[in-house]
């Protein structure tokens, strides 16, 4: 299953809405996981099975989508949300993921 | 808190294996499964496969298959991951990740990353 990422890089003012969209091929239900990766670290689960929140993730973060389109979107933007985003499908195996989306705050 | 710690990096030459351990806290081991992922330096994120922990039953992306084997130690709560005949397009971050998905899958949380770096 291909997941193919838009955009691959962006640049946002602190306080702005960011959306970021994951296309599936062929499509695959609501197994879409959203992921932030900042330099040298891990990445950090943010949204599961589409939408559904992760402990601890702050609520400017959420997920949409089913089937084929899935977004995620961080309402208000902070500077600790600089860092590479990926999505990640779980509806089969191989588990693929997103090219990735690198966002850099202005 | 759960927590995966995962050994530190390697050096191998090509044509070498490499055994990265990953060791799981703040849970029963043998309940969740356990993934592996891969990050080449500049690039993104591949997933090599998954181990049940409580059987020791993996399943591999078809690109490693027959180069890799994911096992685990009850015992001291480890999976490990080998990966046999490396060349030097293996050199990369290699992760472990629990999956705490119930009808889906996940990962979270990840190990901290062990880079192997395969180089003559």
């Amino acid at each position: 299953i291909q997941m193919t990422q838009s955009p691959s890089s962006l640049s946002a003012s602190v306080g702005d809405r960011v959306t970021i969209t994951c296309r599936a091929s062929p499509r695959i239900t609501n197994n879409v996981n959203w992921y932030q990766q900042t330099p040298g670290k891990a990445p950090k689960l943010l949204i599961y099975a589409a939408s559904s929140l992760q402990s601890g993730v702050p609520s400017r973060f959420s997920g949409s989508g089913s089937g084929t389109d899935f977004t995620l979107t961080i309402s208000s933007l902070q500077p600790e949300d600089f860092g590479t985003y990926y999505c990640q499908q779980s509806y089969s195996t191989p588990y693929t993921f997103g090219q990735g989306t690198k966002l850099e705050i202005k | 808190q759960v927590q995966l710690v995962q050994s530190g990096a390697e050096v191998r030459k090509p044509g070498a294996s490499v055994k990265v351990s990953c060791k799981a806290s703040g849970y029963t081991f043998t309940t969740f499964y356990i993934h592996w992922v891969r990050q080449a330096p500049g690039q993104g994120l591949e997933w090599m496969g998954i181990i049940r922990p409580s059987n020791e039953r993996a399943s591999y992306a078809q690109k490693f298959q027959g180069r890799v084997t994911m096992t685990r130690d009850t015992s001291t709560s480890t999976v490990y991951l080998e990966l046999r005949g490396l060349r030097s397009d293996d050199t990369a971050v290699y992760y472990c990740a629990r999956d705490p998905g119930t009808s889906s899958s996940w990962f979270d949380p990840w190990g901290q990353g062990t880079l192997v770096t395969v180089s003559s």
